[in-house]
């Protein structure tokens, strides 16, 4: 069965710091993988997506994410965060519903706090 | 308007009562979704409508009743819910078929007392 879990429930850092938000997906195909951010009283955002081709996407905001396909992971990075990337951030892996229309399965979530 | 709108943003109801949450796509979608957002679960996908037509519904019970009129309107009607169904409610609109990014409106806060 698809799954997707993201290990960190909580995270906090620094503003200015570097970020990496883990994801690790269980897929039988090739997956197609997103990541999405919601703020407070908000919906969900699409940050960034894997379909094909280079592992290293790039998305809004700063944010890019490297598929590795031995290790069925998919992290979300940073180079710098700021304070506006406080969030809950989700990863999730695109499945195949019924009459071929698409679905997504999601990862728990994290949330990220950044200290001033 | 633009995106995906839902009405009401918060709704407080009693478990006898009946009401409706609505949702709006402006962006020339053919296939839409409910989810359920709990605090501390991942998202539950409920209900999925590709062009018009309801093509999955993940065992969801029958007080939450979907309706989809037409590919720029989605509908959950809610009856007689219980207290565990406080959450939030999030629709999605998409291409029809499959792996298209989906886009979120901003949800429904649903309080049952």
């Amino acid at each position: 069965a698809q799954s997707v879990t993201q290990p960190d429930i909580h995270i906090t850092v620094s503003e200015g710091a570097s970020l990496e938000l883990r994801c690790n997906y269980s897929y039988g195909a090739t997956p197609y993988l997103f990541w999405y951010v919601q703020s407070p009283g908000q919906g969900l955002q699409l940050l960034l997506k894997y379909f094909s081709g280079d592992t290293l996407v790039q998305g809004i905001k700063g944010f890019e994410a490297e598929f590795k396909r031995s290790q069925s992971s998919f992290n979300l990075r940073k180079p710098s965060v700021h304070w506006s990337d406080a969030a809950e951030y989700f990863c999730a892996v695109g499945a195949r519903g019924s009459s071929n229309t698409g679905k997504l399965i999601f990862g728990q979530g994290t949330t990220l706090q950044v200290k001033p | 308007e633009t995106g995906v709108t839902q009405t009401p943003r918060h709704l407080v109801m009693g478990m006898t009562n009946k009401k409706s949450l609505k949702c709006e796509q402006h962006l020339g979608h053919n296939a839409m979704y409910w989810y359920k957002q709990s605090a501390k679960k991942p998202l539950e996908l409920m209900f999925v409508y590709s062009l018009e037509e309801r093509v999955e519904n993940n065992s969801v019970p029958s007080r939450f009743s979907p309706e989809c009129p037409n590919s720029s309107h989605l509908f959950l009607h809610l009856h007689t819910l219980q207290p565990e169904d406080s959450a939030l409610y999030l629709c999605a609109s998409s291409l029809s078929g499959t792996y298209n990014e989906q886009f979120f409106g901003p949800g429904t806060r649903l309080t049952v007392l």
